[in-house]
């Protein structure tokens, strides 16, 4: 069984400061790690995901998360928050697998909100 | 390039009704996945097919939810008779590699 846990319902961080958002997660074997973020009334859009390689993931946007096998993590980072970065973020996880099975296993969400 | 396409963007209906939920995915992926999203429930995977076979029904709540998908560019959801509990948004994702690329989604409202 695959799971993942954003433990912040809700982020609040003023804009120009750093923001992150934390992921953990549990599989059975090697994870595929993903974040996505949602707008109001919009579909789920892909910032950046952790195959294999370096640790420290660079997405869209701006945004990086860092890998962490020891503490089963994936926190979503970003150097300076902008007041358009406000959105529910999504944290993912699948395991590996070189058959068909594709499912991921999404985080309840985060609502990041960034103040002006 | 075009994204996924979905269809209807929103939907009314009345309990009873049949609902069908149409969505078109990303030329070349083979692999789509229909979620549904409510507050209650978050993001749920319902159904998934590669190549247009179906892989994992089992998070299809009911049986009156069916999903088929006749070709590589086509997938409809349908939901037969729908219930009020049924009132939630629809996405239909699709992916070659290991990301899913998200539609607009589909507003359902079952009255």
């Amino acid at each position: 069984a695959q799971s993942v846990a954003q433990p912040e319902d809700q982020v609040n961080v003023a804009e120009g400061n750093p923001l992150t958002v934390k992921c953990t997660y549990s599989v059975s074997g090697n994870p595929y790690l993903f974040w996505y973020v949602q707008y109001p009334n919009r579909g789920l859009q892909f910032l950046l995901k952790y195959i294999t390689g370096d640790n420290l993931v660079k997405g869209s946007y701006g945004f990086e998360a860092e890998f962490n096998k020891s503490q089963t993590s994936f926190h979503l980072k970003k150097p300076s928050a902008l007041v358009s970065d406000s959105a529910l973020y999504f944290c993912a996880v699948r395991v590996f697998s070189s058959g068909s099975a594709r499912q991921l296993t999404f985080g309840s969400g985060t609502q990041l909100t960034v103040l002006p | 390039d075009a994204g996924v396409i979905q269809s209807p963007r929103h939907e009314v209906t009345e309990m009873g009704q049949e609902v069908t939920l149409r969505c078109k995915p990303i030329s070349g992926h083979d692999y789509l996945f229909w979620y549904r999203q409510t507050m209650m429930r978050g993001l749920e995977l319902l159904i998934y097919f590669n190549n247009n076979v179906p892989i994992d029904d089992s998070g299809m709540p009911e049986d009156r939810f069916s999903a088929k998908m006749p070709n590589a560019s086509f997938s409809t959801l349908k939901i037969q008779p729908s219930e009020p509990r049924d009132s939630a948004v629809y996405f239909c994702a699709s992916s070659l590699g290991p990301a899913q690329f998200f539609g607009p989604g589909t507003r359902l409202t079952v009255l």
